[in-house]
């Protein structure tokens, strides 16, 4: 099955300052990379996604990169603010899983003001 | 209105019980999931759900069981709770395929 790697599991940047966070996975033929923000004792809320005929999209201060080739994929947040202060999740999903989200191990993002 | 939700919120209740967490989605999405988070906030898979096809991570116990009565509902019934069951369950629902999913707001399970 899928196996996704998340790092780092803890981040700490000043306010203003960029982060990112990567992930990597093991199924080549997933196609589907989600990205969640969950604040603290809320729902995981999707925040940006990239597909595999995609390298690189971006939302504003948030893009995502795909390395298909070596399997991992990237977020990026630039000029970060305390209220990106959060748990970040990535994921992976593809035909091949059943179409089933397989997670990272999360990534505790503090944005210290 | 919520477009996912879930009740109870916060489940307690003794070792050896039985229980069911509800779960309602007012999207018209065709797929429906179970996640298990953990006190280390790990998010794992349990099921996904359409109204052709149950996927089950093997590695949940037969105690868990979704159980479907209509497109918009997944509810998710568990037999003799053991204390390893605690954490928070979330569902969730998306369109068919690989498209972004929706959660819920999480039912904490604490079990005595």
């Amino acid at each position: 099955g899928e196996n996704v790697e998340q790092h780092p599991s803890t981040l700490s940047v000043q306010e203003g300052d960029s982060a990112v966070i990567k992930c990597t996975y093991s199924d080549s033929a997933s196609n589907y990379f989600p990205w969640y923000k969950q604040e603290l004792g809320k729902r995981p809320q999707l925040i940006i996604d990239i597909r595999s005929n995609v390298g690189e999209k971006k939302d504003q201060r948030i893009a995502v990169t795909l390395n298909k080739t070596a399997k991992h994929f990237s977020l990026h947040i630039t000029e970060t603010q305390p209220e990106d202060s959060a748990v970040y999740f990535c994921a992976a999903s593809g035909p091949v899983t059943g179409n089933q989200f397989y997670f990272g191990t999360g990534t505790s993002l503090t944005v210290i003001p | 209105d919520t477009a996912v939700s879930q009740t109870p919120k916060y489940l307690v209740t003794q070792m050896g019980n039985d229980k069911s967490i509800k779960c309602e989605q007012n999207l018209g999405h065709d797929t429906m999931y179970w996640y298990k988070q953990d006190s280390k906030k790990f998010l794992k898979i349990m099921f996904s759900y359409n109204n052709k096809e149950l996927i089950i991570n093997e590695t949940v116990p037969n105690r868990f069981s979704p159980k479907s009565p209509d497109k918009a509902h997944l509810n998710l019934h568990i037999n003799s709770l053991e204390l390893g069951d605690s954490a928070v369950y979330f569902c969730a629902s998306s369109r068919m395929g690989n498209q972004p999913q929706h959660f819920g707001d999480g039912t904490r399970l604490s079990i005595l």
